[in-house]
């Protein structure tokens, strides 16, 4: 096991509704990076935070925003659900120290919009 | 940006059969990631490249980083039921940051 933790691990949404995905990185990490897996594909960037601050997002609309906490936890929001947001979202969770860092991810959390 | 592509997207193979699946990149890496993604599961690091023509072995499975570190390939001796799954080659997308660019990756069933 990796020591990241996420929750829930399913969910059930209606179109239009917000969300709130956590996660619990590893012991001594301070970046986590959130990624979107949808049936099929590989998983995509959605962003990254480093010591609470958002270090680089990838291709997907504002209404995807994160908070990173002072205990290196973080969250993943999505607002205004669309159908095609279900998929599984994944936190991965590193220690920076500029040389190539190892991606531990978490189990995912499993989104269903209906 | 930087494409990586991975060949073949699937593979069947009989238990005992080697595998191989290969990646290439439009332009030079810095690094190269390899993951293993199961059933159901998530991704989990095997290994980074980041020496030209670095080879690095793991059991039954080798890696390679390519001269001109813009390919790369993982090969599987003698493969096992264990060794199904989805294997992604991916890079750092800002050099040595955690933000991964992943491929649709290479689906590998092993038939018993």
């Amino acid at each position: 096991e990796t020591g990241v933790t996420q929750s829930p691990t399913h969910l059930i949404k209606t179109r239009g509704q917000q969300v709130t995905l956590r996660c619990s990185s590893q012991s001594g990490h301070n970046t986590v990076s959130w990624y979107q897996q949808a049936l099929g594909q590989g998983p995509q960037f959605i962003f990254q935070y480093y010591r609470e601050e958002e270090n680089g997002r990838g291709n997907f609309p504002p209404r995807f925003s994160g908070l990173q906490f002072p205990n290196y936890s973080s969250e993943l929001n999505v607002n205004a659900l669309e159908l095609d947001d279900s998929a599984l979202y994944l936190c991965a969770s590193s220690k920076v120290s500029g040389g190539g860092e190892t991606q531990y991810f978490g189990p995912g959390t499993r989104l269903l919009v209906l | 940006g930087q494409q990586v592509m991975q060949i073949p997207q699937y593979q069947h193979v009989q238990e005992g059969e080697d595998f191989t699946t290969y990646c290439n990149s439009s332009t030079t890496l810095s690094n190269i990631q390899w993951y293993k993604q199961r059933p159901g599961g998530h991704p989990v690091f095997l290994i980074q490249l980041v020496k030209s023509g670095e080879v690095k072995k793991q059991k039954r499975l080798t890696f390679q980083f390519g001269e001109a570190k813009k390919n790369s390939s993982l090969h599987i001796t003698a493969t096992q039921t264990t060794d199904v799954g989805t294997y992604f080659c991916i890079y750092d997308a800002a050099g040595n940051t955690g933000k991964l660019i992943f491929g649709q990756g290479t689906t590998l069933q092993v038939k018993p």
